[in-house]
């Protein structure tokens, strides 16, 4: 697709289990990141990928959350043992980054949004 | 570290006119400014960006900022509002010194364009 896609759209889980959501950038693009938004916040950085490796993760709130981009495209995000307050919609976005550095805008998805009971 | 200040939760105006929507920025070095806009059940679409060069940028849907480096801020403006532009929007920041990646975003302000 011509964007970038997000899924699932909506996860409903319960309190302890393990969560995985998946991003699939726009194709080109070799940065990645992951955002969280909660209501009536602005997102919040959790972390970046350049390429295959994660340049930024000092957005992981704890060792519950991890990310991963084996091939540098796809990017999944996993949550551990997962607790209410990690209810909130998980944006994924990715950019272009040329020869003049990192100076591209962030195309966004929809986002995931994860309810945990 | 950077941040965003977007100082007003809310912005209400009268259709055709002038719209503002504030925000201030603190960063180490020289910014990256960014507006998002995002709609309802909408996913944060780009508006427009100051890299270097000319401080007044100009975007989509007529819109267009101003980057103030001492002030340290980066209005969105619009000379004369639609009811369509009623959204939540979103200012970010970049510092390319030390956080090449990473954009950190305000709270948002939610604009309201009454008939």
């Amino acid at each position: 697709g011509a964007g970038v896609s997000q899924t699932p759209s909506n996860k409903v889980t319960e309190k302890g289990k393990y969560v995985e959501l998946r991003c699939d950038p726009i194709s080109g693009h070799t940065a990645l990141y992951w955002y969280r938004q909660s209501l009536g916040q602005g997102p919040e950085f959790l972390i970046y990928f350049q390429g295959t490796g994660a340049a930024d993760d000092s957005g992981l709130p704890n060792d519950r959350f991890f990310a991963v981009r084996p091939e540098g495209s796809v990017s999944t995000l996993k949550i551990q043992r997962t607790e209410r307050g990690d209810s909130a919609v998980y944006l994924c976005a990715s950019s272009f980054v040329g020869v003049a550095g990192n100076t591209g805008e962030l195309f966004f998805g929809e986002g995931s949004r994860l309810t945990v009971l | 570290a950077q941040s965003v200040a977007q100082p007003e939760d809310q912005v209400n105006v009268a259709e055709g006119n002038p719209l503002t929507v504030k925000c201030t920025y603190s960063v180490s070095g020289n910014p990256y400014l960014f507006w998002y806009v995002q709609y309802p059940n909408r996913g944060l679409q780009f508006l427009l960006k100051y890299i270097t060069g000319d401080n007044l940028v100009k975007g989509s849907y007529g819109f267009e900022a101003e980057f103030n480096k001492s002030q340290t801020s980066f209005h969105l403006k619009k000379p004369s509002a639609l009811v369509s532009d009623s959204a939540l929007y979103f200012c970010a920041v970049r510092d390319p010194n030390t956080n090449a990646g990473k954009s950190t975003f305000g709270d948002g302000t939610t604009l309201t364009v009454k008939p």
